[in-house]
């Protein structure tokens, strides 16, 4: 299984600061044959599921703020909030589809 | 966009059964692979199992292969997940989840979840 590994656990933001969270993968979710990346990003708030935010590594869904981005490539991922709102707190995870089963980071927790 | 409502859930008792079911709507259903994940109180997300569009292929985690079974009905758009010789750490919010339609593996719409409990 590929394992997802996001740092750090947890991190406390100021209002309107970037947010910027890593996650690495045991091995390359790149596939050549098509150039992509299956590493996705979801938030999930406290008592709801999680919702989809990045696809492709650096896709955004429909409705998801610009201020939410993807980058990344290979094993070495990133998630940043470029100004961090009070509706952004929220745990967040990495989660690869390259492979069965597909896997999910630990979460990592965003307050401000 | 695509909703999906889970139900069954609840209390189970160690070495019985449960089934859950998820209702699919405002998307053509018999057209994707289904995930269930699953979510322990305060822990992250587990992948359970998923099932192609016309049911014919299934995939389990190991933690759950021979005693959980996934099936789907299109006629009814509806998923199910059949859980037998349930354990205390089978406790967990179970989500129903959709696939990408580009990747049978990555997920993209996500309904409510259901409760499981296990305990005697």
């Amino acid at each position: 299984d590929i394992v997802m590994t996001q740092s750090p656990d947890s991190l406390a933001v100021s209002l309107g600061e970037r947010a910027t969270i890593n996650c690495k993968s045991s091995q390359s979710v790149l596939f050549s044959s098509n150039n992509k990346n299956y590493l996705g990003w979801f938030q999930q708030k406290p008592g709801q599921p999680p919702k989809l935010l990045i696809y492709w590594a650096s896709t955004r869904e429909s409705g998801v703020p610009d201020r939410f981005s993807g980058s990344g490539s290979g094993t070495d991922f990133t998630l940043t909030i470029s100004s961090l709102q009070a509706e952004d707190v929220a745990i967040y995870y990495c989660h690869q589809y390259y492979t069965t089963p597909p896997t999910f980071g630990q979460g990592t927790e965003v307050e401000i | 966009e695509g909703q999906l409502v889970e139900s069954g859930g609840g209390l189970g008792q160690p070495g019985g059964s449960l089934r859950l079911s998820c209702a699919a709507s405002r998307f053509t259903f018999s057209t994707y692979w289904m995930h269930w994940v699953r979510q322990a109180p305060g822990k992250g997300l587990v992948w359970v199992s998923r099932i192609n569009s016309d049911g014919t292929s299934t995939n389990y985690a190991d933690s759950v292969k021979g005693r959980f079974t996934i099936s789907r009905d299109n006629a009814k758009n509806t998923l199910y997940l059949q859980m037998n010789s349930l354990r205390a750490e089978d406790t967990a919010v179970y989500y129903c989840v959709r696939a990408q339609y580009s990747s049978s593996n990555g997920m993209d719409v996500w309904g409510q979840g259901t409760t499981v409990t296990v305990s005697s």
